[in-house]
């Protein structure tokens, strides 16, 4: 499975953007690009997933890089509850999600 | 719209002993996955059900089995407990077309069941 490298920890101040990078320097041509988060004492939670053209929702938008070796999750207001650790998985399968480590992001109010 | 559901919420065994873990999934959905969760990291796969068959295994050993049922709910089980089996189990629904890939399915998580294993 293709690998994703993302920053261990990120800080945020509550209402202002927020941009999370992800790495994914050998992604295969037909691998997608998910997100999902893990808010404290729950399971992961689908947050957004992609392809080639950025895309938008009520949760957050997903910037691809044009040669898709890189992503951008973007959380337009941050609010407190978006405290978690967030994940970019690549899967050209939905057969399993290959979870790394996330980024831990806080919030700071 | 019921969400994924897992029982029991905790559990505390001891090694050697065997568990089983249940999943009812979203309705509707016809897929499970279990994913093991340590603490400080990322789920790790251990194996995906669809339509009763499994379809898809982690890099877990034979000791974990797991079942699915017509209902599409879901069990995991683990026998000879061992001290890093202690860990969050969770589970995942997901509606899949075709047992192959999918790659846009959403898995819709439960909130896991804690194993402790002294």
């Amino acid at each position: 499975d293709a690998k994703t490298t993302q920053p261990n920890s990120m800080e945020s101040n509550e209402e202002e953007p927020v941009h999370l990078p992800c790495n994914h320097s050998t992604i295969s041509g037909t691998d997608y690009i998910h997100w999902y988060r893990q808010l404290p004492s729950q399971g992961p939670e689908y947050v957004i997933h992609g392809l080639t053209s950025n895309v938008n929702n009520r949760m957050a938008s997903l910037a691809i890089a044009e040669d898709r070796k890189s992503s951008t999750l973007i959380l337009h207001r941050a609010t407190l509850r978006d405290a978690a650790v967030y994940y970019c998985i690549l899967g050209g399968s939905a057969r399993q999600l290959t979870f790394g480590s996330g980024t831990q992001l806080t919030v700071l109010p | 719209e019921t969400g994924v559901t897992q029982s029991p919420t905790h559990l505390i065994k001891t090694r050697g002993q065997q568990v089983t873990l249940r999943c009812s999934s979203q309705s509707g959905h016809n897929t499970v996955s279990w994913y093991q969760q340590a603490l400080g990291q990322g789920p790790q796969f251990i194996f995906q059900y669809y339509r009763e068959e499994e379809n898809g295994r982690g890099n877990f050993p034979p000791r974990f089995s797991g079942l699915q049922f017509p209902n599409y709910s879901s069990e995991l089980n683990v026998n000879a407990l061992e001290l890093d089996d202690s860990a969050l189990y969770l589970c995942a629904s997901s509606l899949a077309r075709t047992s192959g890939s999918v790659a846009t399915d959403t898995q819709y998580f439960g909130p896991g069941t804690r194993l402790t294993v002294l």
